[in-house]
């Protein structure tokens, strides 16, 4: 079985300020790790995944996440946030022989100019 | 660039009605699913089917049911609306378990619905 858990529904910050959305997992097989955002009424959209490799990762719009196998963390960062950045945030995990996504239950990110 | 497309942003019904939510995605995946998305409840899974003519029930199917003739389409079906069912529903998409699951899934843009 897996779980993701968001610590925070809610995070805010001012523009400049480093984001910290933290994001802690269980799965009893190696994961696939995804961070999704949500801008106000749309889809979903892929921000960063891990899967094999560098456990440090890279997204679009200067995010990037860390996997720590040891804590079983998968949290999200950016060095400086902007206005545009105001967004939902979901983490969510999949094992590599599984055809489910499990999802964390999101945390709705604000910026304070 | 559009890959997963759901026919309506938005969406307004009458209770007692039957509602059809269409999505269709272009890249090929065996596996398609229905979200409704609340604030508060975060993404709670309504269907999903991993092969055309399949379908398994999610979390919270009640009101609800499925349909999926072509690989490509996905519908889901309100079969008498509810105010309760006023909420964001997504649909996604992925490629099914094993060498591709590093995909993820691939979102549409989300249906609003309000049930009046």
């Amino acid at each position: 079985a897996q779980s993701v858990t968001q610590l925070g529904s809610h995070v805010s910050v001012s523009e400049g300020a480093l984001v910290l959305l933290r994001c802690n997992y269980s799965s009893s097989v190696p994961p696939y790790l995804f961070w999704y955002v949500q801008y106000p009424n749309q889809g979903l959209q892929l921000l960063l995944k891990y899967t094999t490799g560098a456990t440090l990762v890279k997204g679009i719009n200067g995010f990037e996440a860390e996997f720590k196998k040891s804590e079983t963390s998968f949290h999200l960062t950016k060095p400086s946030a902007h206005m545009s950045d105001a967004a939902e945030y979901f983490c969510a995990v999949r094992g590599n022989a599984g055809n489910m996504l499990t999802f964390g239950g999101g945390t709705r990110l604000m910026v304070k100019p | 660039d559009v890959k997963v497309t759901q026919s309506s942003r938005y969406l307004v019904k009458r209770t007692g009605e039957k509602v059809f939510l269409e999505c269709v995605q272009d890249m090929d995946h065996e596996n398609m699913f229905w979200y409704r998305q609340d604030p508060g409840l975060g993404l709670r899974l309504i269907y999903f089917s991993y092969d055309v003519k399949m379908k398994e029930k999610g979390d919270i199917p009640e009101g609800y049911s499925v349909s999926r003739e072509k690989k490509e389409r996905f519908s889901l079906i309100l079969e008498s609306a509810s105010t309760n069912q006023t909420s964001m529903y997504l649909c996604a998409s992925s490629f099914p378990a094993g060498g591709a699951s590093n995909y993820g899934y691939t979102f549409g843009s989300g249906t609003r619905l309000t049930v009046v």
